[in-house]
């Protein structure tokens, strides 16, 4: 079975400020990576997945993610944050067998 | 498109009373999933739908637990008899069946407050 860790539970940030999201996964075959943002009140969205190819990924909102197979990591990236990006954001691993898994979620604050 | 529906948005109810949650999947989407969201725990599947049929309920807490999909576009989680401990944020979500690299698109949840 595979399972996720996401290392932060909060990072805070100052606007326009790079920020780094981990994710770490185990898994015994291959998988197909995801990131979701969640917004106060609202339900999980996509962000950007990875399935197979390239390894950089880029997503909705500037974000960004690389899939990296040796280290078995898969981190969010941004450039420069905006207040709007002030959500909890969920890592999550899926494989052939259906069964996606969610890490424990990281909240990310923004502040001026 | 509408997206995934849900309803209630909010349901308070009091221990021993019966709750049930409904979801309204993507038109076209072949599996739903159900997902509960505590603080302690996090996210959780509890069970999931391929073509309304259930695949994988191993999440179900319990026998209090139970889901149905009569049909393509509706679904219901019912919790009977409710506890405090059942004070969650429930989720449905859709996706087309291409796999498990498709999409899950969430509905805005049911926030549940059981006294």
């Amino acid at each position: 079975a595979q399972s996720v860790t996401q290392l932060d539970s909060q990072v805070p940030v100052f606007e326009e400020a790079p920020v780094e999201l981990r994710c770490n996964y185990s898994s015994s075959v291959s998988v197909y990576l995801f990131w979701y943002v969640q917004y106060p009140n609202q339900g999980l969205q996509l962000l950007l997945k990875y399935l197979s190819g390239s390894t950089l990924v880029k997503g909705i909102n500037g974000f960004e993610a690389e899939f990296n197979k040796s280290q078995t990591s898969f981190h969010l990236r941004k450039p420069s944050v905006h207040i709007s990006d002030t959500a909890e954001y969920f890592c999550a691993v899926s494989s052939n067998n259906n069964d996606m898994r969610f890490g424990a979620g990281t909240r990310l604050t923004v502040k001026p | 498109d509408a997206g995934v529906i849900q309803s209630p948005r909010h349901e308070v109810t009091e221990m021993g009373q019966e709750v049930t949650l409904r979801c309204k999947p993507i038109s076209g989407h072949n599996s739903l999933f159900w997902y509960r969201q505590t603080m302690m725990r996090g996210l959780e599947l509890l069970i999931y739908f391929n073509n309304n049929v259930p695949i994988d309920d191993s999440g179900m807490p319990e026998d209090r637990f139970s889901a149905k999909m009569p049909n393509a576009s509706f679904s219901t989680l019912k919790i009977q008899p409710s506890e405090p401990r059942d004070s969650a944020v429930y989720f449905c979500a859709s996706r087309l069946s291409g796999g498990a690299g498709e999409t899950q698109y969430f509905g805005p949840g049911t926030r549940l407050l059981v006294l």
